[in-house]
């Protein structure tokens, strides 16, 4: 069964929109959760790192005003992704350090 | 240079060939060596950790080479459930995974 679970699957949102991207840790206390992003072709790229009870480590390059990362639980880690736009459409996956993977969130931004 | 390179292929092997893919990593730093599934538009599946003295699981094979910075996956006996990319990733500290691009595999009747 799932060790993670995320929601949605898949979205399609206008654009300026906002779309929250949650995933739960279902048999593991999860202190900390890895967010990624993956572009058709591309590698799977990390954006931050989730800490539970802390702020949010971002790598160089993502906008945290843009891509808000909380992680209030030791079993919920949520991403959104405010103001979408289209370059914003992607692939978005949360990771444990366990190596488990969520099933992932295809996100279109129209 | 990115952090860790594979060849994206795609590579189309027969069903029953022995195929073989080749990672490199160049950040000397990193400690932990991963092969992933990745199923088209699903997540991936980790296949198999590697270590240094090579390990094998089942008809998958795989290795790693310290001094060249490279990890290999071998893999006997193709089936056609095995057509998919395989991601290797390279860990350096305790979280920071670094990702290939991928190398898909199409094994074909």
């Amino acid at each position: 069964g799932a060790v993670v679970s995320q929601h949605p699957s898949w979205v399609i949102c206008k654009s300026g929109t906002s779309v929250k991207i949650e995933c739960r840790s279902l048999d593991f206390q999860a202190t900390t959760m890895f967010w990624y992003r993956q572009f058709p072709k591309q590698s799977l790229m990390l954006m931050a790192t989730s800490n539970e009870g802390s702020k949010a480590t971002y790598e160089q390059g993502v906008e945290k005003d843009k891509f808000l990362i909380n992680h209030a639980s030791l079993t919920l880690s949520t991403l959104t992704v405010t103001s979408a736009h289209p370059e914003d459409s992607s692939f978005y996956i949360c990771r444990l350090p366990e190596a488990f993977f969520g099933q992932g969130t295809r996100l279109t931004v129209v | 240079r990115k952090e860790v390179e594979q060849d994206p292929g795609p590579f189309n092997v027969p069903e029953g060939a022995t195929v073989a893919f080749n990672c490199t990593y160049s950040n000397s730093a990193s400690q932990s060596f991963f092969w992933y599934r990745q199923d088209c538009r699903k997540e991936p599946k980790l296949l198999m950790s590697v270590y240094s003295s090579g390990n094998e699981d089942g008809r998958f094979t795989a290795q790693l080479n310290r001094a060249s910075q490279y990890i290999s996956l071998l893999i006997r006996d193709s089936k056609l459930s095995d057509s998919a990319t395989y991601l290797c990733a390279a860990q350096r500290g305790y979280q920071k995974v670094t990702f290939g691009i991928g190398t898909k595999l199409q094994v074909i009747p």
